[in-house]
């Protein structure tokens, strides 16, 4: 199994500013997710975080609203960029460690 | 596209009581299928993994079956507790485009009364 230190566990931020979000993998994941999950809704995938390349993002997300980062093969960052209410979500890093996937405790974002 | 369908969206049972919850994909070409736990505002916990070739698999209290070929699993939860009452997802893992696809159900909101 893997254990995945996903941190802030929350946040409140003021529209327009920034937020980075950090992921420890305590083992060397195959593949790394960010996931994000709108009050009510299920999970939606935004991008894959790839080692050392730029992500692979998903329809209807960007890099310059999301930009990602993996250095190596057991930390990822996820950056909502000049953000907006409508950004207020639980963000989800995940790993997976042959088919099987885990994932942090959740960074919920308030935006104001 | 593959789709995930959890039904019921809510259920609520007294305390001790045993109960199912329902798990449907659309398409049956997955690898494995994964139940999660979600509390409220927090992260997911893997639960159990099924893969595809298995029926079935057991942990403590809970047991999950798959049934690829009618796209069904379903997830065993006996003499429940309060501590159950949280989000339950299923979610499939198949392959397209190149990259392995993990797709979620909405869930299944789980009320146990003491």
């Amino acid at each position: 199994s893997a254990v995945i230190s996903q941190k802030p566990s929350r946040d409140i931020c003021q529209r327009g500013t920034s937020l980075t979000i950090q992921c420890q993998v305590d083992s060397q994941v195959t593949m790394m997710f960010w996931y994000r999950q709108q009050p009510g809704q299920s999970l939606t995938l935004i991008a894959t975080a790839n080692q050392g390349s730029e992500a692979t993002y998903e329809s209807g997300f960007v890099i310059d609203k999301f930009p990602i980062s993996r250095p190596n093969l057991t930390f990822s960052t996820l950056t909502v960029s000049n953000m907006s209410p409508e950004d207020s979500s639980i963000y989800l890093c995940s790993g997976r460690l042959n088919t099987e996937a885990f994932f942090g405790q959740g960074t919920r974002l308030t935006v104001v | 596209k593959q789709e995930v369908t959890q039904i019921p969206a809510a259920l609520s049972v007294p305390e001790g009581e045993n109960l199912v919850l329902n798990c449907s994909f659309t398409d049956s070409a997955i690898y494995n299928l994964q139940w999660f736990r979600q509390d409220p505002g927090k992260g997911l916990t893997s639960l159990l993994l099924i893969q595809s070739s298995q029926r079935e698999q057991t942990s403590g209290r809970l047991n999950a079956s798959l049934d690829k070929s009618s796209g069904r699993s379903t997830l065993y939860i006996a003499a429940s507790q309060p501590g159950d009452s949280v989000t339950y997802l299923c979610a499939v893992l198949n392959s397209g485009a190149g990259s392995y696809q993990l797709t979620f159900g909405k869930g299944t909101k789980l009320s146990v009364i003491p």
